[in-house]
């Protein structure tokens, strides 16, 4: 059975730093790696979709990295602002079964 | 185009109540999702549908029933409502796969049962 960790599980910077957040699974017969964010009281936001076939995506500030091997994934987000304080998920699909999600990490960017 | 919602926001159930959580999709979606998220746990699945008319159980199916009359629409139901249901319920949809993982969540239903 699939399990997904996240570390840290909170997590607070100044503003402008640059900084990591870690997956990890147990499984590494994945079909893809997605990370989501996720602001108070509202519901999920996809923000990268990794294919198993892919070692990682970018999109802005944010780059998320992939190793199927050691099962493991990194967000990196670069020069970190204030508007990205969020709870980060990581969600994990294997070949026909469901998502498995990491409990998250809470991410507090002071300014 | 509203995408993913759910009614109601917020509900107060006393034990042993009874209430249907809908969600309702407006993306021709054929997979539709219900999770429930506790406090320092990601999300679990509770039941999901793979087309009108179906259903089949998650992770945690365990006191709740579903139904999918009609493709856009996915009902989660409570039976009778304990405390440890008290929880943050989202719902989500996607397309068949291979596009299964590009899910659409909604806005989540806060629940509390005393």
């Amino acid at each position: 059975k699939q399990e997904v960790t996240q570390i840290p599980a909170a997590l607070s910077v100044p503003e402008g730093e640059n900084l990591v957040l870690n997956c990890s699974f147990t499984d590494s017969a994945i079909y893809n790696l997605q990370w989501f964010r996720q602001d108070p009281g509202k519901g999920l936001t996809s923000l990268l979709l990794i294919q198993s076939s892919q070692r990682e995506q970018t999109s802005g500030r944010l780059n998320a990295s992939l190793d199927k091997s050691s099962g493991r994934s990194t967000l990196y987000i670069a020069a970190s602002q204030p508007g990205d304080s969020a709870t980060y998920l990581c969600a994990v699909g294997n070949y026909g079964q469901n998502f498995v999600f990491g409990p998250g990490t809470r991410l507090s960017v002071l300014p | 185009n509203a995408g993913v919602t759910q009614t109601p926001k917020f509900r107060v159930l006393k034990t042993g109540q009874s209430m249907t959580l809908l969600c309702a999709q407006d993306m021709n979606h054929e997979y539709m999702y219900w999770y429930r998220q506790d406090p320092g746990m990601g999300l679990r699945l509770i039941h999901y549908s793979v087309g009108e008319g179906t259903t089949a159980k998650g992770e945690v199916p365990d006191g709740y029933n579903v139904s999918r009359l009609k493709k856009q629409n996915f009902l989660l139901g409570l039976e009778s409502a304990a405390p440890s249901q008290t929880s943050v319920y989202f719902c989500a949809s996607s397309y068949e796969p291979p596009k299964r993982y590009e899910q659409y969540f909604g806005p989540g239903t806060r629940l509390t049962v005393t």
